[in-house]
């Protein structure tokens, strides 16, 4: 597609459920990272896919958090047993190999209640 | 962890006048790059600087860098009220991956 989508845009959840949000990067992108923006904060990194591996997946939280991509395109950020601390932004971005061109997506808005 | 800061916080001028934020960062970097984000959804990217660069243009933005204080500012020139958002740098270390780490932002209001 011609921008970075991620879905859904919003999701409101229960304390304890389990919650998964997708990023579709742009085509042809091998490079793809997640971020989590809580309000009145920047971006925070959570891990870094370079193809269908994680490259570096030092900000993840805890180990309620994991994400995947199988085949190098569509990641899926999945978090166990949610907390009302997890309630933030999640963004996602991709940009080719070795660029520092990074494209954004929308971001998913988690709220858990 | 974030490693930038910017300054001021918040901003508020009229349209017409130009508008400075600053940042800091603490460790050595490959670039620094400013983005733009409205009603804390999507990041646009603004401009990269190189950390051999000093500073860079793009139409009415202009930003500098001063590596020997671990510094930058953004400028918005002849601001409109449509410039109204947060600003935020982020910045690539030199070891790692190309990971970004961004600072806390400066939210910008711009009045007609």
């Amino acid at each position: 597609g011609a921008g970075v989508s991620q879905t859904p845009s919003n999701k409101v959840t229960e304390k304890g459920k389990y919650v998964e949000l997708r990023c579709d990067p742009i085509s042809g992108h091998t490079a793809l990272y997640w971020y989590r923006q809580s309000l009145g904060q920047g971006p925070e990194f959570l891990i870094y896919f370079q193809g269908t591996g994680a490259a570096d997946d030092s900000g993840l939280p805890n180990d309620r958090f994991f994400a995947v991509r199988p085949e190098g395109s569509v990641s899926t950020l999945k978090i166990q047993r949610t907390e009302r601390g997890d309630s933030a932004v999640y963004l996602c971005a991709s940009s080719p190999t070795g660029s520092n061109g990074y494209t954004f997506g929308s971001g998913t808005r988690l709220t858990v209640v | 962890s974030q490693q930038g800061e910017e300054d001021p916080q918040a901003l508020s001028i009229q349209e017409g006048e130009n508008a400075t934020m600053n940042c800091s960062y603490k460790t050595s970097i490959n670039n620094l790059q400013w983005y733009r984000q409205n009603s804390g959804r999507g990041l646009v990217h603004l401009i990269l600087i190189r950390s051999n660069e000093r500073e860079k243009h793009s139409g009415r933005l202009r930003v500098t860098l001063d590596t020997s204080k671990k510094s930058s500012s953004l400028l918005i020139t002849a601001s409109r009220a449509a410039d109204t958002a947060s600003y935020f740098c982020a910045t690539v270390h030199t070891t790692g991956y190309s990971t970004l780490t961004f600072g806390k932002g400066t939210m910008l209001l711009v009045s007609p």
